[in-house]
């Protein structure tokens, strides 16, 4: 079965430091990957994605993810947080067999000042 | 730029009572979602639509229905409300070429 896992519940990083949120997949056929940011109270908004090409895929707000295929992962990075990226964060991952997205359970970013 | 709005950011609706929930968008896509978000559980599609009048179960279909006449609007039905129902709702589109989802604000749906 296709899935996605989100081993950590809530990201802890302090202002201007790197921060890392993890996501390993599990799918038949290519993967396309995906992650989305909620704000409270609001919709989630779409991030980056990686279909092909470069690994090393770059997104929206300074955000990038690197896509590893040996270790069936694609974890979301800012060499510099800021309060603001305070949030929760998805990873989602496409059916192969169908337009449907599949989601974590997604991680809370928490970033102190 | 890309919109996607729902009727209602907040619903307070009784044990029994039919709701709907309507999702419109602007951006002619063909394929429109329902999501349901629960803390811990993610999102977990409900239904799907790949056209007009064209709809197909998700993960749990279960309790809802969905209606989907003219392309920009896709409508949630839940039939007779139940305290479990009690969530946020999303809804999503996308164009027909592209991979990525738009969401709408979402509704917070309380079932007393």
């Amino acid at each position: 079965a296709q899935s996605v896992a989100q081993p950590e519940d809530q990201v802890n990083v302090a202002e201007g430091n790197p921060l890392t949120v993890k996501c390993t997949y599990s799918v038949s056929g290519n993967p396309y990957l995906f992650w989305y940011v909620q704000y409270p109270n609001r919709g989630l908004q779409f991030l980056l994605k990686y279909i092909t090409g470069d690994n090393l895929v770059k997104g929206s707000y300074g955000f990038e993810a690197e896509f590893n295929k040996s270790q069936t992962s694609f974890h979301l990075k800012k060499p510099s947080a800021l309060v603001s990226d305070s949030a929760l964060y998805f990873c989602a991952v496409r059916d192969s067999s169908s337009y449907k997205l599949i989601f974590g359970s997604g991680t809370r970013l928490l970033v102190r000042p | 730029d890309v919109k996607v709005t729902q009727s209602s950011r907040y619903l307070v609706k009784r044990t029994g009572e039919k709701v709907f929930l309507e999702c419109v968008q602007d951006m002619d896509h063909e394929n429109m979602f329902w999501y349901r978000q629960d803390p811990g559980l993610g999102l977990r599609l409900i239904y799907f639509s790949y056209d007009v009048k064209m709809k197909e179960k998700g993960d749990i279909p279960e309790g809802y229905s969905v209606s989907r006449e003219k392309k920009e609007r896709f409508s949630l039905i839940l039939e007779s409300a139940s305290t479990n129902q009690t969530s946020m709702y999303l809804c999503a589109s996308r164009h027909r070429d592209t991979y990525e989802q738009y969401f709408g604000p979402g509704t917070r749906l309380t079932v007393t």
